[in-house]
């Protein structure tokens, strides 16, 4: 079972560009979330999502956008990457909104230099 | 204003004994407390949860104690294994209807079981 992938699993780069970052899960969640980890902060909540067509933001949604077209991908964009969005990005999913803990894919790791 | 503190950044203990991991939390409409436990460059894992109505919960090495009067959980280890080793998160969530399935971390606290 893949459960939640992230790709990629790496990523460098310069202030000013954009990319996205993919994630796909094959559990048939309603709820996906993204979530980023910095040193001594934990894991705080930048957007997410309670089925396809419905997103929302979360406690740090600037200078990233998300949309969810299908049950499956919840890619989430950096516009214009700054050097504060260095940072491990998580991906999570579960079956509804409601009590069910979050699955989480493995992240990717991004360097804005 | 971190709204669910992990006041401790790491813990060493030795194998075979008891492993206590302690978080507060600010906001009184947390209702539903789990913990994640992480391994480097994995994503965190669910490892327990309680809701409100309990005061405890055990899963196996693994209890949860709930203090709700002091706004504080703690996770008991017992007996503590090496493969423990891990970064812990505490979380804590609202009523999923008003406020959707979203979690509020802690900082993590790195446990090291020494064999």
């Amino acid at each position: 079972n893949a459960g939640v992938t992230q790709t990629p699993k790496f990523q460098v780069l310069k202030t000013g560009q954009s990319m996205t970052l993919q994630c796909a899960q094959d559990m048939n969640h309603e709820y996906m979330s993204w979530y980023r980890q910095d040193p001594g902060m934990g894991l705080r909540l930048i957007h997410y999502s309670v089925g396809a067509g419905i997103t929302d933001q979360g406690e740090v949604p600037n200078g990233y956008n998300v949309s969810r077209s299908t049950t499956e991908d919840f890619p989430l964009r950096l516009l214009s990457a700054a050097p504060s969005q260095t940072s491990v990005y998580f991906c999570a999913s579960s079956p509804r909104q409601g009590r069910s803990p979050l699955h989480f894919g493995n992240g990717t790791r991004l360097t804005v230099t | 204003d971190q709204q669910v503190k992990q006041n401790s950044p790491s813990l060493s203990v030795q194998e075979g004994r008891i492993s206590i991991l302690n978080c507060d939390y600010t906001n009184s409409m947390f209702d539903y407390f789990l913990w994640y436990k992480k391994y480097p460059a994995e994503g965190p894992t669910f490892l327990i949860s309680i809701s409100s109505i309990k005061d405890k919960n055990e899963d196996g090495r693994f209890t949860v104690f709930l203090n709700k009067s002091a706004k504080h959980l703690s996770l008991h280890i017992v007996p503590s294994q090496p493969g423990d080793s891990a970064v812990y998160f505490c979380a804590a969530s609202a009523d999923p209807f008003e406020y959707g399935n979203k979690l509020v971390f802690g900082a993590g606290t790195i446990l090291r079981v020494k064999s």
